[in-house]
């Protein structure tokens, strides 16, 4: 079955640059969720999308943007990196409807340096 | 504000034996999930329990929910070296499009062959 694809698997950038996540969710499913994983650390949410629109809003910095495209795919914008951005990022997907549950991907490793 | 917390932060056991971790949650739910993560990889889905629910088994897991105690327990029997990973309790606030998990900080289990 199809999964959740997230690209690139692995970004190394400096400090300030800026970085685009890319999220590609299961096949027909209409919310997205992006979640931040620092070093031993819980994943903490982002934001999701749900049908091209945004749905909630957690910690994410104003630094960082996101959005769902038409095909439902979303990509994740971040400006200005800092040594604290190094993570890893997951996306998720579900279906509304589905009870709740989610499906994540395999996540990008950023590291800034 | 942290949602699930689980215990214990790690455990250590020997093959075949059983492994149990706890959550605990602060909120209402709709419902409850665990998610295991291999070091440094994406959030595989073990279970979901919903708040009307007490127990659930899906092959060698069994995860109970006491919602008068905001609690959840997951049971993995006869333990595996391939089991070894991070285990998370996520909680879900309901089934709506909006509805991101929040997650726990994970318990690291160490299966010895």
């Amino acid at each position: 079955a199809a999964g959740v694809i997230q690209s690139p698997r692995h970004l190394i950038k400096e400090k300030r640059e800026t970085a685009t996540l890319k999220c590609y969710p299961i096949p027909r499913h209409d919310t997205v969720y992006w979640y931040q994983q620092g070093p031993g650390q819980d994943p903490q949410f982002l934001i999701s999308f749900y049908e091209k629109m945004q749905s909630d809003k957690g910690s994410i910095p104003d630094r960082f943007s996101a959005q769902q495209f038409s095909d439902y795919h979303s990509e994740l914008n971040m400006s200005s990196l800092e040594l604290g951005d190094s993570a890893l990022y997951f996306c998720a997907s579900s279906l509304l409807g589905l009870a709740g549950e989610k499906y994540f991907g395999p996540g990008t490793r950023l590291t800034v340096t | 504000s942290q949602q699930g917390e689980e215990d214990p932060q790690a455990l250590s056991i020997q093959e075949g034996e059983n492994a149990t971790m706890n959550c605990s949650y602060k909120t209402s739910i709709n419902n409850l999930q665990w998610y295991r993560q291999n070091s440094g990889r994406g959030l595989v889905h073990l279970i979901l329990i919903r708040s009307n629910e007490r127990e659930k088994h899906s092959g060698r897991l069994r995860v109970t929910l006491d919602t008068s105690k905001k609690s959840s327990s997951l049971l993995i029997t006869a333990s595996r070296a391939a089991d070894t990973a991070s285990y998370f309790c996520a909680t879900g606030p309901n089934t709506g499009a909006n509805s991101k998990l929040t997650f726990g900080k994970g318990i690291t289990l160490s299966v010895r062959p």
